[in-house]
């Protein structure tokens, strides 16, 4: 199986500044990772993806890092706003499973 | 598009009943998956499906069951609930394997 773990369950930031959410996976085969947003009494949403020929990817306010020498993950969330409050999980894939970290619990402060 | 939709939204059952949680999605995607959610947990993957008629079973698959008889619906079954069932469970579906994952709003179910 893939273990799958965040190195902070909880993370509090300022209003306006950045935030980086960690994330480590055991499985040297995963080839396809996500990280999703999910707010209280909602589905988890999509934010970014990056597959395993990748080291870097931007999205719009993220950036996804991937390092695989070390088997790491992080999501970078840049000038983080109040909309931003909310658990954030990673996931990695290899073949058709998908195994989910235990979440991150992002707190912006005004 | 309603995208992907979860029936219901709350159930409380006994212990030993049996129940289908729905799952439908109008997006023509050939991936589905059941994930369960226990507080201060990830998701853990029970079954997905790679397209109509086939299925697998995931992380934490005892206790439920599934079939993919159209590519719009995927039915998650209890066959005999139990305290341990109790959880959030949330449907996803998407394209393939390897891109983006379109989750319901998910199913909070209780076991007495």
């Amino acid at each position: 199986g893939e273990s799958v773990g965040l190195h902070l369950p909880t993370l509090s930031v300022q209003e306006g500044d950045n935030s980086i959410i960690n994330c480590a996976y055991s499985n040297s085969a995963s080839d396809y990772f996500i990280w999703y947003k999910q707010e209280s009494g909602k589905g988890p949403q999509f934010i970014i993806d990056i597959r395993s020929n990748m080291d870097k990817r931007q999205g719009q306010r993220v950036t996804v890092l991937l390092n695989k020498t070390v088997k790491h993950l992080s999501l970078q969330i840049a000038a983080t706003q109040p909309g931003d409050s909310a658990v954030y999980f990673c996931a990695t894939s290899s073949g058709n499973q998908f195994y989910f970290g235990t979440g991150t619990s992002l707190t912006v402060i005004p | 598009n309603a995208g992907v939709t979860q029936t219901p939204k709350f159930q409380v059952l006994k212990t030993g009943q049996s129940m289908t949680l729905q799952c439908a999605q109008d997006m023509n995607h050939e991936y589905m998956s059941w994930y369960r959610q226990d507080p201060g947990m990830g998701l853990r993957l029970i079954h997905y499906s790679v397209g109509a008629g086939i299925t697998d079973q995931g992380e934490v698959p005892n206790g439920y069951n599934v079939s993919r008889s159209t590519t719009e619906d995927f039915p998650l079954r209890l066959l005999s609930a139990a305290p341990s069932q109790t959880s959030v469970y949330f449907c996803a579906s998407s394209t393939s394997s390897y891109n983006e994952q379109f989750f319901g709003p998910g199913t909070r179910l209780t076991v007495l």
